[in-house]
């Protein structure tokens, strides 16, 4: 079975605090995608990446960096937490072979608050 | 842009009953379609993945089927228990690889 894994459940951050989420997958995907999710607003793409120090702005990057220094790990930071970002963290991640895009899939999500 | 509509966006029925839950996108060039479980607080379980060329998939009590051209999924649920309920999610993959997801469907099934 995939198993995506993300570094903590919850974490409690104070506002201007630089702040790393870390994922981890282990079925050697290429893609791997961070989103957010709120309350009315749905998930929405932040950052994905197709490969190894590669990475593409999602819908909403603002205020977010990420990196990919090997495969099977793909990291979100925020460089100075607001309060607006308090929300829910999801990290996914997929295969490619042959041009076909496979599901995606998730990790449990941090529940991320910024005071 | 592809947007995902889920109808109805909340569902409470009793126990026993078949149900089914309807996602429709807006543009037709998918490469597949995925649907997702996701527990409060929880991250997402996915289902069932039907891909462009497929018109339906099964799994146990789920039955998800796919009309391309007309923009539209549902999602069939036999004989619902407890343990059903939660928000469903239904997404669709363009050729970038990104997921676009709709707002989801809370289903709430009644001892």
């Amino acid at each position: 079975d995939v198993k995506v894994t993300q570094s903590s459940r919850y974490l409690v951050k104070r506002t201007g605090e630089k702040v790393f989420l870390e994922c981890v997958q282990d079925m050697d995907h290429e893609n791997m995608f961070w989103y957010r999710q709120d309350p009315g607003l749905g998930l929405r793409l932040i950052y994905f990446s197709y490969d190894v120090k590669m990475k593409e702005k999602g819908d909403i990057p603002e205020g977010y960096s990420v990196s990919r220094e090997k495969k099977e790990r793909f990291s979100l930071i925020l460089e100075s937490a607001s309060t607006n970002q308090t929300s829910m963290y999801l990290c996914a991640s997929s295969l490619v072979t042959s041009g076909s895009i496979h599901e995606q899939y998730f990790g449990p999500g941090t529940r991320l608050t910024v005071t | 842009k592809q947007e995902v509509t889920q109808i109805p966006a909340a569902l409470s029925v009793p126990e026993g009953e078949n149900l089914v839950l309807n996602c429709s996108f807006t543009d037709s060039a998918i490469y597949n379609l995925q649907w997702f479980r996701q527990d409060p607080g929880k991250g997402l379980t996915s289902l069932l993945l039907i891909q462009s060329s497929q018109r339906e998939q099964t799994s146990g009590r789920l039955n998800a089927s796919l009309d391309k051209s007309s923009g539209r999924s549902t999602l069939y649920i036999a004989a619902s228990q407890p343990g059903d309920s939660a928000t469903y999610l239904c997404a669709v993959t363009g050729n970038t690889g990104k997921l676009i997801f709709g707002q989801g469907t809370t289903l709430q099934v009644k001892p």
